[in-house]
């Protein structure tokens, strides 16, 4: 089972900041095997990033994905109101698809 | 639109046993893999089951291996989770999520069903 770790567990920023989340997965990912989700209170998760670095449909291009191997980051350059809340990055290469323990992004 | 409804869910002892089922809409089920992935209280995502399109293969997250069955219907637009000996660290809300294969995101998720797992 690849075991992904996300830092920081928790990022107080305020909008208009730039946010840098980490994802380290135990085994390599191959690129087209990462995704990103945000989860807002009550709510289901929604897929953001995918294939470390496509956008889904509807997701704005503040939002970005990279990284390779072992070591994935989702960047939000400038944060709105609506991005608060908490982001998984899962990995899918496998059988046993897992995800990250999440980074709870709150307003500062 | 593409709709994905769970039910099913509710109070059950230890032990015991209780399917959810998850009802999709909108979109062509037959073409798309299906996944259980539960949420405990206060806590993050855990991916349970997967299912093939065509029903012909599945696999479990090694927490629920053994207890837990995927299954679908195609013909129904639906796809199941029989749940049996029942634990208290089962209590969660359950997701079902689509996937175009088995090597694709979560593009769409249900709103959850909660299963408490209390005597």
């Amino acid at each position: 089972e690849i075991v992904l770790t996300q830092s920081p567990g928790t990022l107080s920023l305020s909008p208009g900041e730039r946010a840098t989340l980490s994802c380290r997965a135990s085994q390599t990912v191959s690129r087209s095997y990462l995704a990103w989700y945000l989860q807002k209170p009550g709510q289901a998760p929604r897929l953001l990033i995918y294939g470390i670095s496509d956008r889904a449909t509807g997701i704005p291009d503040r939002f970005s994905g990279s990284g390779s191997g072992t070591d994935f980051t989702l960047t939000i350059s400038r944060l709105e109101p609506e991005d608060f809340g908490v982001y998984y990055c899962q990995q899918f290469g496998g059988l046993e698809h897992t995800f990250g323990q999440g980074t709870k992004l709150e307003i500062k | 639109q593409v709709q994905l409804v769970e039910s099913g869910g509710g109070v059950v002892q230890p032990g015991r046993s209780l399917t959810l089922s998850c009802a999709a809409s909108g979109f062509t089920f037959s073409h798309y893999t299906m996944h259980w992935v539960r949420q405990a209280p206060g806590k993050g995502l855990e991916w349970v089951a997967i299912v093939w399109y065509d029903g012909s293969r599945e696999y479990y997250a090694e927490s629920v291996r053994g207890r837990f069955t995927i299954s679908r219907d195609n013909s129904k637009n639906t796809v199941w989770l029989q749940m049996s000996s029942l634990r208290a660290e089962d209590t969660a809300l359950y997701y079902c999520a689509r996937s175009y294969g088995s090597g694709s995101p979560f593009d769409h998720w249900g709103r959850g069903a909660l299963v408490t797992v209390s005597s």
